[in-house]
Order: structure tokens, then sequence, then C-alpha cells
């Protein structure tokens, strides 16, 4: 499975936009990238994927580079309920066995009031 | 139903008996995933369905813990002789098969 690098934590202040990085230099092309949060003492929640083109959804909007080897989940303005943490992941749909979703360490964000 | 189902919410064991945890999926969802996590670590996978048919199993940390989807709807992961390290979080998720996931709010397993 094709791995994902992301800082272990950022900080944010709320109303203020968030970029949350990620690397995946090892990516092939028919990895998507999807990202995915998880409150505190909740569930994992899917926030937003793409392919190549940079793709808006209601939560976030996610960046990604032209050669693929990295992305970027912007969140607009952050409020203190998308403190949680994110984590950004490879999916290889087309794979016999790359139905399946590897959860790395992801990145702690904390809002800032 | 309207999302994951997972039942029960909480369950606490003795060591050496047998759990089993339940998973209702979003209907129509083809695809079905077991995931544990402990406290303050991400999701591991376990094993995952589409359909009533085991894709991919080789989360499973050894061969006490087994999964079945017989009718490609609710799963049931089975956990037998259970042990102190057993006791975790186990998530259940459902997608189309090439959709985002949606998860359930687990079975916090507690092994005594």
């Amino acid at each position: 499975d094709a791995k994902t690098t992301q800082p272990n934590s950022m900080e944010s202040n709320e109303e203020e936009p968030v970029h949350l990085p990620c690397n995946h230099s090892t990516i092939s092309g028919t990895d998507y990238i999807h990202w995915y949060r998880q409150l505190p003492s909740q569930g994992p929640e899917y926030v937003i994927h793409g392919l190549t083109s940079n793709v808006n959804n209601r939560m976030a909007s996610l960046a990604i580079a032209e050669d693929r080897k990295s992305s970027t989940l912007i969140l607009h303005r952050a409020t203190l309920r998308d403190a949680a943490v994110y984590y950004c992941i490879l999916r290889d749909v087309l794979s016999p066995r790359g139905g399946k979703l590897i959860f790395g360490q992801g990145t702690e964000l904390s809002v800032k009031p | 139903g309207a999302g994951v189902s997972q039942s029960p919410r909480y369950k606490v064991t003795k060591r050496g008996q047998d759990v089993a945890l339940r998973c209702d999926p979003i209907s129509g969802h083809v695809s079905l995933y077991w995931y544990r996590q402990a406290l303050g670590q991400g999701p591991e996978f376990l094993t995952y369905f589409n359909y009533e048919a085991q894709q991919d199993k080789s989360g499973l940390p050894n061969d006490r813990f087994s999964a079945e989807r017989p009718e490609g709807s609710i799963s049931t992961l089975t956990i037998q002789r259970t042990e102190q390290r057993d006791s975790a979080m186990y998530r259940c998720a459902s997608s189309h098969q090439r959709g985002g996931y949606t998860f359930g709010s687990g079975t916090r397993l507690t092994v005594v």
C-alpha cells in the first residue's frame, strides 16, 4: 500500500483558513486521495476525495499537486468543531484488494478561539 | 437504515469467552469493513466484504478472529477465547464499492 506522510499536529485560530498537507511520493496512477477526520470520541468521517483535479464540497477543498505527489486539505474557515485528527489515505480501488483504507497516524488539528 | 448500526455499544466479557459483534450497514452498500482502534491510535484494518464475499482478511490478527456476511447485508465479527489484548473499539463501515465510507458508532469491547 502506498504511504502518506502528514505532520503529527497543527494549530489554527478560529475563523482562519487551515491548510493540512500530505505527501504521497509513491502514489500510483490508480490511487485516489481520500481524507477522513475523526472528532474526539467519534468514528471517522469522510471529508473529501480526488484523483487529479482539485475538488470542492461543503466541508472542504482538496488541492492536488500536478505531479500528484502531494495534496492539501483546505478548511476555509476553521471552527472549534473542526478540531479533530485528519487522515490522508490513498485508495486503489482497481487492485483486487484495493478497496480498503489504511489509516496512518494522521494530523491532530487543534483550533484556538 | 439511515446509518451504520453496531451492536452492542459496549461489551464486557471474561477472558476465554467468545464474543460476537454485529454490524448492520447502510441499505444497498456493497462493501462492508471491520476495523479496530486502540486509544490514541488510528483505526486498524481487519477485514472487508463485497456483497457476501470476504475480499481481504489480511488484517485479522490470528485465527481466533473471524467474520461473515452470509446474505451480503448484516455482518458478524466473532472473537473466540477472548484475551485482554483484544480490548479495543471495534468499528464497522460500509460504502458503495468506490465511494466514501460511513462508519458506525463502534462497539467498545473490554475483556477482564
